[in-house]
């Protein structure tokens, strides 16, 4: 059973930069699994940041941008907002049709 | 604009069935894969299950094989989750999810469908 590892939550100041990362607990993380990101606040759909490591999805900021950190996916915010506080989910695609999402970060910005 | 509304959630018993759907509009449904992910009360997001743009080719988590079954009418526009033997782990918001077929990301969602499993 494949796990996929996300920091429970973080925080980061107004302005500041935060990278959360996306591990995998059997094998490290390459663009191979076609790693995307995805915000969400609460009672709200999840929307899409980031495909293919580091690609942007259509209207999101360049602050956002994703990569591979060592062994792991990783996605940046540089010059953090107040609204950029929500829960951030990393999903890798395992193949045969199947994605396993992480657990989700808690971001908090104060 | 791309829409995806889902529908048909609601109660029900354990060990009972319930079906999904999920109306497309603004875009060619007929050229896109589709999914289904849901998310369980407080908790993160878990992929379900996917279908081919044609519906010829279906895959399902662990979690939902042999009770679940995805379908689309492509006449309709229209994305489904049947759910059978629910559980109350099966008790989550659904949502469906579009993906480009040269892609593996899932680049439109819908509002969701909460799904309650309780007696």
């Amino acid at each position: 059973q494949t796990v996929v590892t996300q920091e429970p939550s973080f925080s980061v100041s107004p302005g500041g930069t935060v990278t959360l990362t996306c591990g995998l607990s059997s094998d490290s993380v390459s663009t191979t699994y076609y790693p995307s990101w995805y915000r969400q606040t609460p009672g709200q759909a999840p929307r899409t940041l980031i495909y293919n490591t580091n690609t942007r999805s259509s209207g999101v900021p360049d602050r956002f941008s994703g990569s591979i950190v060592g062994n792991k996916a990783a996605l940046t915010i540089t010059g953090a907002q107040a609204d950029d506080e929500s829960d951030y989910y990393c999903v890798v695609y395992m193949g045969s049709g199947l994605w396993v999402f992480g657990g989700g970060t808690k971001l908090t910005v104060l | 604009e791309v829409q995806l509304v889902e529908s048909g959630g609601g109660l029900v018993q354990p060990g009972g069935s319930l079906r999904l759907s999920c109306a497309a509009s603004g875009f060619t449904f007929s050229g896109y894969p589709m999914n289904w992910v849901r998310q369980a009360p407080g908790k993160g997001l878990e992929h379900v299950s996917t279908i081919s743009s044609n519906g010829d080719n279906t895959y399902y988590a662990n979690s939902v094989k042999g009770r679940f079954t995805i379908s689309r009418d492509n006449s309709k526009n229209t994305l489904y989750l049947q759910m059978n033997s629910l559980r109350g782990e099966d008790m989550a918001v659904y949502y469906c999810a579009r993906r480009v077929g040269s892609t593996y990301y899932f680049d439109n969602w819908g509002q969701g469908t909460l799904v309650t499993v309780s007696s």
